[in-house]
């Protein structure tokens, strides 16, 4: 079956470069999700994008922007890296909005900020 | 006070034994309760997910759900290495999010 897709799978960007992170959803999966996921930490929602519409927002720094395009993939934009934005990126989709669809997730992108 | 509470373990459990994971919640406005197995450096994978009070089972993986004490819990019978991973648990609520705990670390020991 096919899964999520995410790329570049390995980024390393130095402080205040900026970075796109793709992700490419289930097909027919219309709801978006992405979370952060530092060492040792567990994954904390950032945006959330239902046919092509922001639905949520959680801890997302300004700094950070993201869309859902007409073919439903979406992009994360960072700019003014950190070193502290260093950590896993994780994409999910699900089948629907209502919070009782199960989300799957990507293989995740690691950025590096040095 | 975390959302989600988890035993951070590790938890040891020889192979063949049976491995019994455990979560609390804080919000009363949960709905679906969802468990992921996550191995280092790798994304979280659906195990279970659970909506509704009593037991779900799925090949070697039970998962319960006790609303009135916002516990939901996780077996694994038959416990293989290949279960070492840490377990997170997580829940939505009125909002699709997934919320998580802190996890597991579960290890089978030959």
């Amino acid at each position: 079956a096919a899964g999520v897709i995410q790329s570049p799978r390995h980024l390393i960007k130095e402080k205040r470069e900026t970075a796109t992170l793709k992700c490419y959803p289930i097909p027919r999966h219309d709801t978006v999700y992405w979370y952060q996921q530092g060492p040792g930490q567990d994954p904390q929602f950032l945006i959330s994008f239902y046919e092509k519409m922001q639905s949520d927002k959680g801890s997302i720094p300004d700094r950070f922007s993201a869309q859902q395009f007409s073919d439903y993939h979406s992009e994360l934009n960072m700019s003014s890296l950190e070193l502290g934005d260093s950590a896993l990126y994780f994409c999910a989709s699900s089948p629907g909005l209502v919070g009782g669809y199960e989300q799957y997730f990507g293989p995740g992108t690691r950025l590096t900020v040095t | 006070q975390k959302e989600v509470e988890q035993n951070s373990g590790p938890l040891s459990v020889p192979e063949g034994a049976i491995a019994s994971l455990n979560c609390t919640y804080s919000d009363r406005g949960s709905q679906s309760f969802f468990w992921y197995r996550q191995y280092s450096g790798k994304s979280p994978e659906l195990i279970m997910f659970i909506y509704s009070n009593g037991d779900k089972e799925d090949g070697r993986f039970t998962a319960q759900l006790n609303k009135a004490s916002q516990y939901v819990s996780l077996l694994i019978r038959d416990s293989q290495p290949s279960d070492s991973a840490t377990y997170l648990c997580a829940f939505t609520g009125t909002a699709s999010k997934l919320t998580f705990g802190t996890g597991t670390r579960l290890q089978v020991t030959l």
